[in-house]
């Protein structure tokens, strides 16, 4: 059984672009969590996806967004980028909500760095 | 909101010794816990979880104790392998139940 895939796993901006990351969650697997990784925040929700719809969103800024498509594969988008976006970001898939299992599956992250 | 942390950034521990990695939590409501496993490069993986409802839980090679009374959290890792080196975090979920709160992680170094 496939993991979950991200793309791609490496990348670098420049202030003020933007950037689409790509993950390919587990097959069955519906809801997809997607997180920030920084050494100085540690890991930090981002939003959470079930059939295509937002269903949980952390504390960041409009300038990060997702969708999730109908195959259950979801994108997230970070406009105009900041130096402080410069992270491992990292996808999550699982079967159900943290209230019923605490079991997300983790791809191996994109890791940005933003010039 | 909970607030998930640990005692010690680092813990570096001989290679057959058993390894213990530290968590403490600040809501006395928090009923469910779970630890992950980072290795260097890789995404978190699931290591054990255990709810309110149980002082301990066991794994293979692993355990976790939870002492409700000090909230107090531990990964007990029996005899330490190299494999085992990697980055350690407690986690629950948020309020809302939907995402997962991690706290900020344990190196654990194993030392051949």
């Amino acid at each position: 059984k496939a993991g979950v895939t991200q793309t791609p796993r490496y990348l670098i901006k420049t202030r003020g672009q933007q950037v689409t990351l790509s993950c390919s969650p587990i097959s069955g697997h519906r809801s997809v969590s997607w997180y920030q990784q920084t050494p100085g925040q540690g890991l930090q929700f981002l939003f959470e996806y079930f059939s295509e719809t937002q269903r949980n969103k952390g504390n960041f800024p409009g300038r990060f967004s997702g969708r999730q498509f109908s195959n259950s594969r979801s994108e997230m988008n970070v406009s105009t980028l900041e130096l402080g976006d410069s992270a491992l970001y990292l996808c999550a898939s699982s079967l159900a909500l943290p209230r019923d299992t605490g079991e997300l599956f983790f791809g191996e992250g994109s890791r940005l760095t933003v010039l | 909101g909970e607030s998930v942390g640990l005692h010690l950034p680092t813990l570096s521990v001989q290679e057959g010794d058993n390894s213990i990695i530290n968590c403490a939590y600040s809501n006395s409501a928090s009923d469910y816990f779970i630890w992950y496993k980072q290795e260097s490069g890789k995404g978190p993986q699931f290591i054990i979880d255990i709810r309110s409802n149980m002082d301990k839980r066991q794994g293979q090679r692993v355990t976790v104790l939870l002492n409700k009374t000090v909230k107090h959290l531990s990964l007990q890792i029996a005899a330490t392998q190299p494999g085992d080196s990697a980055v350690y975090f407690c986690a629950e979920p948020d309020t809302g139940r939907r995402a997962l709160t991690f706290g900020s992680g344990t190196r654990l170094q194993v030392q051949p």
